[in-house]
Formats: structure tokens, sequence, C-alpha cells
């Protein structure tokens, strides 16, 4: 099946810092979409991205969807300690029968106070 | 505002036994999914159903059978449940197949002894 490769896998870092996270695939998508998970709970969508080129803010997160339609990128500033928890990017191809999500694998994010 | 809610939160199974993961949206969503998390393999789809009175496979539908009670319920069935069957299923909705912009549930815990 279809694979979204994120990174990096995990990041630890103080908080305040700005973290980067991105996902590449081997194929175009049409639509990129961040979500994150915090413990014990859903997944709850951060961004969507309908445009290559695009570049989207929801305060202090930031996410551009790759001119080659093959990556995404999410940024986070001036992290917090709520910032924890796991962040998946998903991509979607559209179309016909290529409606279905593909998740990346996550990034799991610790904040230390 | 409920949005997706899952029954039951937590179970657990011995192998052979079978149930039933209960899922019911109020959002009005034409489209529903059952999704599971195991560590390291991000989100993976199981069964989707695009409308009222369709269903389709995923990603890894082998061992489980839904079924789209309603335009609000779409209920997931292991019917011989498996070790390999472990893990945290979320049922999600959207308003319609061709958007990737999902609600998810809080999670079902299962685990298969």
């Amino acid at each position: 099946g279809q694979q979204l490769n994120q990174s990096p896998q995990s990041m630890f870092i103080q908080e305040g810092e700005d973290v980067s996270m991105n996902c590449t695939s081997s194929s175009i998508f049409n639509t990129w979409l961040w979500y994150k998970q915090d413990p014990g709970e859903g997944p709850v969508l951060l961004i969507a991205l309908y445009k290559a080129g695009e570049l989207t803010s929801n305060g202090r997160l930031t996410a551009q969807f790759g001119i080659t339609r093959k990556d995404s990128f999410l940024n986070i500033s001036a992290s917090i300690p709520s910032d924890v928890g796991i962040y998946f990017c998903a991509g979607q191809k559209g179309g016909g029968s290529n409606y279905k999500l593909t998740f990346g694998k996550g990034t799991l994010l610790t904040v230390n106070p | 505002n409920a949005g997706v809610t899952q029954t039951p939160k937590f179970q657990v199974l011995k192998t052979g036994q079978s149930m039933t993961l209960q899922c019911a949206q109020d959002m009005n969503h034409n489209s529903m999914y059952w999704y599971r998390q195991d560590p390291g393999m991000g989100l993976r789809l199981i069964y989707y159903s695009a409308s009222e009175g369709t269903t389709d496979k995923g990603e890894v539908p082998n061992g489980y059978n839904v079924s789209r009670l309603n335009k609000r319920e779409f209920s997931l069935r292991l019917e011989s449940a498996a070790p390999s069957q472990t893990s945290v299923y979320f049922c999600a909705s959207s308003i319609g197949r061709g958007t990737g912009e999902l609600f998810f549930g809080e999670g079902s815990r299962l685990t298969v002894l």
C-alpha cells in the first residue's frame, strides 16, 4: 500500500523551542493534513492543506504543502507543555476511489518544562 | 457536543471470543471509518462506509466485519478474536467521502489473551 515517511519518529525538546517535522511520499497527494493525538485520546485535525505551495497557520502551528505535492511540513513555534502528543501527517489522493487517507506513523513530541 | 462516541472504552477477550465495538456520531456525517492503532504503525484503515448502506474494505480487513446500521451508527465485529487483534480501535466520521477532515472518537482499547 501507500506509504508516508514521517520524521523524526520522536523529539524531546525544551519548552520555548521551535519544532519542525515533515512527511514525504513517493506518490503525489492532492490534500495534506496534520493531526494531533493527545495521550489517551483520538486524533484531532490541526491543519488541512489543499493546494501545492500553500502555507497555512493555526496559532503557533504552520504547515506547508510541498510544491512537488509529495511532501508536507509542520512547524510549531515557542513550544509549551500542552504540545506533547503524537503528530500524524495524512495524505489524500482524491477522486474516484482514491479518497481514503494514508497516515504517517507519527512523530512523538515530548516537551520538557 | 458528543461528536463520535465509541463503546466500550476497554475490553479484555480470550482467544476465540467474539465482540462488537459500537460507534455513533451526531454530526449528520455521511462517511464513517474504523481504524486500528498499533505502536510504531500509525493508523491503519480496517473498513469504511462512504455513505449509509455501503461498506468497503480498507488496508487491514481480515478478521473483522462491519455493519452500517443507519446514518449515525457503524459497528465493528470481531467474530473470533486473536491476540494479533490486540490494539486500540478508533472510529471516525467525515461529512463526506471526498474530505480528509475526519472526526475521531476517543478509542477502544482491546486486549486479546
